[in-house]
């Protein structure tokens, strides 16, 4: 099993542009999750989902889209980029027990100049 | 508001020595979970151990402990002789019934440095 992977590692975007980060899991989980890190403050949660075609968001969802059409896969849209958005973005799963540890991707690092 | 805290930015000892990582939590619910997790300078995040909040039982897994108390609602981490590859960010994370399918709450993180 791959677990949870990530693309791409590393990114560098200028403001205003778009990209989408992709995060796949071969766990069969339900649960899947973005999380975003800054210095300081820990990892924020930017959107949910608990299953395919639901979604939900967390606490720092603005300028961030997603969807999850699919069990596996859960991108994270960024549709205009900008400076405040720099930060390195990990992609986690877990079952549906919300006592379950999450599982994390290897994060992607994202820069926006 | 942040519902868990961890007040040491960064702990610096030398090889050996004890370390312990302080968490303190905040939640309603009676029903909770709490987590830590270790980030080493490669990036990833590596789960280390869960506790629920009906089991008050300390914990020893080789030269890490963990001491749970509802009391003061602290899930302090110690590392027991510690050494350079324990070097890392720690996280302290709590997960509540209430709060939805196990939307993890982290606290802001210690970094441990662990000198020669």
């Amino acid at each position: 099993n791959a677990g949870v992977t990530q693309t791409p590692k590393f990114q560098v975007l200028k403001t205003g542009q778009s990209m989408t980060l992709q995060c796949a899991q071969d766990m069969n989980h339900e649960y899947m999750s973005w999380y975003r890190q800054d210095p300081g403050m820990g990892l924020r949660l930017i959107h949910y989902s608990v299953g395919a075609g639901i979604t939900d968001q967390g606490e720092v969802p603005n300028g961030y889209n997603v969807s999850r059409s699919t069990t596996e896969d859960f991108p994270l849209r960024l549709l205009s980029a900008a400076p405040s958005q720099t930060s390195v973005y990990f992609c986690a799963s877990s079952s549906d027990k919300f006592w379950d540890e999450q599982y994390f991707g290897p994060g992607t690092r994202l820069t926006v100049t | 508001a942040q519902k868990v805290t961890q007040a040491q930015t960064e702990i610096s000892v030398v090889e050996k020595e004890d370390v312990t990582l302080d968490c303190v939590y905040e939640t309603r619910d009676t029903t909770y979970y709490l987590f830590w997790y270790k980030q080493p300078p490669s990036g990833e995040l590596v789960f280390l151990i869960r506790r629920n909040s009906f089991d008050e039982q300390n914990e020893i897994s080789g030269r890490y402990s963990w001491n749970f108390q509802k009391s003061t609602s602290s899930f302090n981490f110690t590392i027991t002789a510690s050494q350079v590859v324990d070097s890392a960010v720690y996280f302290c994370a709590l997960s509540e019934e209430t709060d939805s399918w196990g939307k993890l709450q982290f606290g802001a993180g210690t970094q441990v440095v662990v000198t020669p």
